[in-house]
């Protein structure tokens, strides 16, 4: 099946950093990921579509300031945090549209901390 | 904007018995619908879904059922096990399947045996 992976899955970074989160598909093209965004005992959030040569599309109330998407080739596409709050820490995940079938594939996402 | 709505939040059964989550959805362009369970820190894996042109689908224990008139589809649990206890989400399409996804607000599942 569709692999999508997720790095770093664990990241502690203090307040006012930057954290850079990749996510990638390991065996089949992703022209559109898509990043969400997950508060403990929640659901997930959609925060952005990411489409691959383009400028990412936000959801409101999402800064493109802050949270920056950059999807630079088929297979990979990164979040960055910008200087990080603790009210940023969160499980980020991100998902990845295979062209053929249509089906949206998950990556094991990524615990941010900020302190 | 569009909304899911999902219930209920929490939903507790015995070994053996059936198991039924509802969903509601606002966007009529939506025709794709997946159900995820999700476990404590884990990436959300699909366990069943199901396309507007489709009234009902069956995987073994799990069917989903679809009434796009109404704009609500349900989970249907049978022969419930132990660990079958996570959290679930239903999730609708934003137009077609491939595009981005909203979620339900999730329901914990607690199976007692």
């Amino acid at each position: 099946g569709a692999v999508v992976s997720q790095h770093p899955s664990r990241v502690i970074c203090k307040s006012g950093t930057s954290v850079k989160i990749e996510c990638r598909s390991l065996d089949f093209q992703a022209t559109t990921m898509f990043w969400y965004r997950q508060f403990p005992k929640q659901s997930l959030m959609l925060m952005a579509t990411s489409n691959e040569g383009s400028k990412a599309t936000y959801e409101q109330g999402v800064e493109k300031d802050k949270f920056l998407i950059n999807h630079a080739s088929l297979t990979l596409s990164t979040l960055t945090v910008t200087s990080a709050h603790p009210e940023d820490s969160s499980f980020y995940i991100c998902s990845a549209r295979e062209r053929v079938y249509n089906e949206q594939f998950f990556g094991p996402g990524t615990r941010l901390t900020v302190l | 904007g569009e909304n899911v709505e999902q219930h209920p939040s929490t939903l507790s059964v015995q070994e053996g018995d059936s198991a039924v989550i509802k969903c509601t959805y606002s966007d009529s362009a939506s025709n794709y619908f997946p159900w995820y369970k999700q476990e404590l820190g884990k990436r959300p894996q699909l366990i069943i879904d199901i396309r507007s042109n489709v009234g009902e689908k069956k995987d073994q224990r799990i069917a989903v059922t679809l009434n796009k008139t109404a704009k609500h589809f349900s989970l249907h649990i049978t022969e419930t096990q132990p660990e079958d206890s996570a959290v679930y989400f239903c999730a609708a399409s934003r137009g077609q399947a491939g595009t981005a996804l909203i979620f339900g607000k999730g329901t914990t599942l607690s199976v007692s045996s």
